[in-house]
């Protein structure tokens, strides 16, 4: 079975804070992909890496940075913290460019 | 633009009470469509892929189908444990990228009642 980790459930921060979410899978993935999940909205597309080193801005990626260092593991990055940046987070991978698996969720709240 | 629309939003059920979710979207040629479940508090959990208008894809009380403007999700008989959010998505043949952006819709929040 695919496993998509990401190292927290719930995270408390506060405004201006640097903020990192790591997510792990262990599928050798090419592909990996990080969501926001709000009420209303959707799932929205942040950013995405398929390669090591390679990203590519997703539908909303004022805020956010990303870093791939190594094949099996996609960060997040917040550099400053903001309230409108509280929401659900979820990584995801695959290994072609169809079915997406997902992992648990960051719960993120920005104070 | 590609969308997706799911209708309802809500849906109650009584246990055993079959019903169906939809899903219509229009894509500039789609490469896949893609339905997950959603439990509070959770990642989405994959469940089908369906490629092409006809397809149809069963696991257990679920029943995924495809058209070339909709897909419906049946539930038969359900058990309070499918209480869940039912996502759909959308995936675009997308010239000279790979990665293969899935579009996804608001959701259908599904409770069974026992």
């Amino acid at each position: 079975d695919v496993k998509v980790t990401q190292s927290s459930r719930y995270l408390v921060k506060r405004t201006g804070e640097k903020v990192f979410l790591e997510c792990v899978q262990d599928m050798d993935h090419e592909n990996m992909f990080w969501y926001r999940q709000d009420p209303g909205l959707g799932l929205r597309l942040i950013y995405f890496s398929y390669d090591v080193k390679m990203k590519e801005k997703g539908d909303i990626p004022e805020g956010y940075s990303v870093s791939r260092e190594k094949k099996e593991r996609f960060s997040l990055i917040l550099e400053s913290a903001s309230t409108n940046q509280t929401s659900m987070y979820l990584c995801a991978s695959s290994l072609s460019p169809l079915t997406q698996y997902f992992g648990p969720g960051t719960r993120l709240t920005v104070l | 633009e590609d969308q997706v629309t799911q209708s309802p939003e809500a849906l109650r059920l009584q246990e055993g009470e079959s019903s169906s979710l939809n899903c219509s979207y229009t894509v500039s040629g789609l490469r896949g469509l893609f339905w997950y479940r959603q439990d509070p508090g959770k990642g989405p959990e994959f469940l089908f892929t369906l490629y092409s208008a006809g397809e149809e894809k069963e696991k257990e009380r679920l029943k995924a189908t495809l058209t070339k403007k909709e897909s419906f999700l049946h539930i038969t008989a359900p058990k309070p444990e499918d209480s869940a959010t039912y996502l759909c998505a959308v995936q675009a043949r997308a010239g000279g990228t790979s990665y293969g952006k899935l579009t996804f819709g608001q959701g259908t929040i599904l409770t069974v009642h026992p």
